[in-house]
C-alpha cells in the first residue's frame, strides 16, 4: 500500500523561504508530484520529480531522495498569495496506478 | 483549450438519496479521475476510466460507482447516500501516454447530504 506524510499546518512570514517536507512508503515508484490547492479551488500542478536532485521552478523548487523516500517543496520570497494547500501525491509503479495524495500541508503567509 | 468542468459546483441532498456528477475533460484526454476530498481524508481516489473502461478503483463501497462515454465525459453516480459522503468531489483528467502522468483537476463538486 502507500503511505505519504506530511505536517498539517505552517506558518511563515511574508519574503520568507519555506520547506514543505514529504515522506512516503509506496509498492514502487513512478515519480512524485506536488500540486497546490487554494481554499475553494481546483489543485493545480506545481512540480514533478521521478529522479534525485533538485528541480528548480522559479520561487519554487521540489527536491527527491528516492532512497531515503522523501521529498521536499521549496518555497522563496513568499507572498501572501502563497497562502494555500500543498499536496504531496506519489505514482506508484505497477498495474494499479493512480496518483495517491497526503492529507495536504495548509500554508499560511503573514503579514 | 478548455479545463475540466464539473457540473453541479454545488448540490444538497438527504439521507438515502442517490446524486450523479458529471465531468468534461480536457479536449483530448482520454483518462478521467475521480477523487473525493475532506477535511479529516484529504484526496481519496475513487476510480480511473480511460477508453469507456474502469481501469483503477479505490476503496470506496459499491454505492460509488462511475461511467465513461465515448466523447471521454464521465459520471460518478453515490447512490444511498449517508452523512459521511458530504465532501468535494473532483474530477481531474489527463492525456494518456505522457509519462509524468500530470492530472489537471476540475473545481470540483461539493455535496452536502443533510
Amino acid at each position: 500500500g502507500q503511505n505519504i506524510d506530511q505536517p498539517t499546518e505552517m506558518t511563515a512570514t511574508e519574503g520568507a523561504i519555506v520547506q514543505i517536507n514529504c515522506t512516503y512508503q509506496t509498492s514502487g515508484f513512478n515519480g512524485l508530484f506536488w500540486y497546490q490547492q487554494h481554499a475553494g479551488e481546483a489543485p493545480t500542478f506545481l512540480s514533478y520529480n521521478v529522479l534525485d536532485g533538485l528541480e528548480e521552478k522559479g520561487r519554487f523548487s521540489s527536491f527527491l531522495s528516492r532512497s531515503k523516500g522523501y521529498s521536499y517543496l521549496l518555497l522563496k520570497e513568499l507572498q501572501m498569495k502563497d497562502s494555500a494547500s500543498y499536496l504531496c501525491a506519489v505514482f506508484p509503479s505497477g498495474s494499479a496506478r493512480q496518483l495517491t495524495f497526503g492529507s495536504g500541508t495548509q500554508l499560511t503567509v503573514l503579514p | 483549450k478548455a479545463g475540466v468542468t464539473q457540473t453541479p459546483r454545488y448540490l444538497i441532498k438527504t439521507r438515502g438519496q442517490q446524486v450523479t456528477l458529471s465531468c468534461s475533460p480536457i479536449s483530448g484526454h482520454r483518462s478521467v479521475s475521480w477523487y473525493q476530498q475532506t477535511p479529516g481524508q484529504g484526496l481519496q481516489f475513487l476510480f480511473e476510466y480511460f477508453s469507456e473502461t474502469q481501469r483503477n478503483k479505490g476503496n470506496f463501497p459499491g454505492r460509488f460507482s462511475g461511467r465513461q462515454f465515448s466523447n471521454s465525459r464521465s459520471e460518478m453516480n453515490v447512490s444511498t447516500l449517508e452523512l459521511g459522503d458530504s465532501a468535494l468531489y473532483l474530477c481531474a483528467s489527463r492525456e494518456q501516454g505522457i509519462h509524468t502522468g500530470e492530472l489537471f483537476f476540475g473545481e470540483g463538486s461539493r455535496l452536502t447530504v443533510l
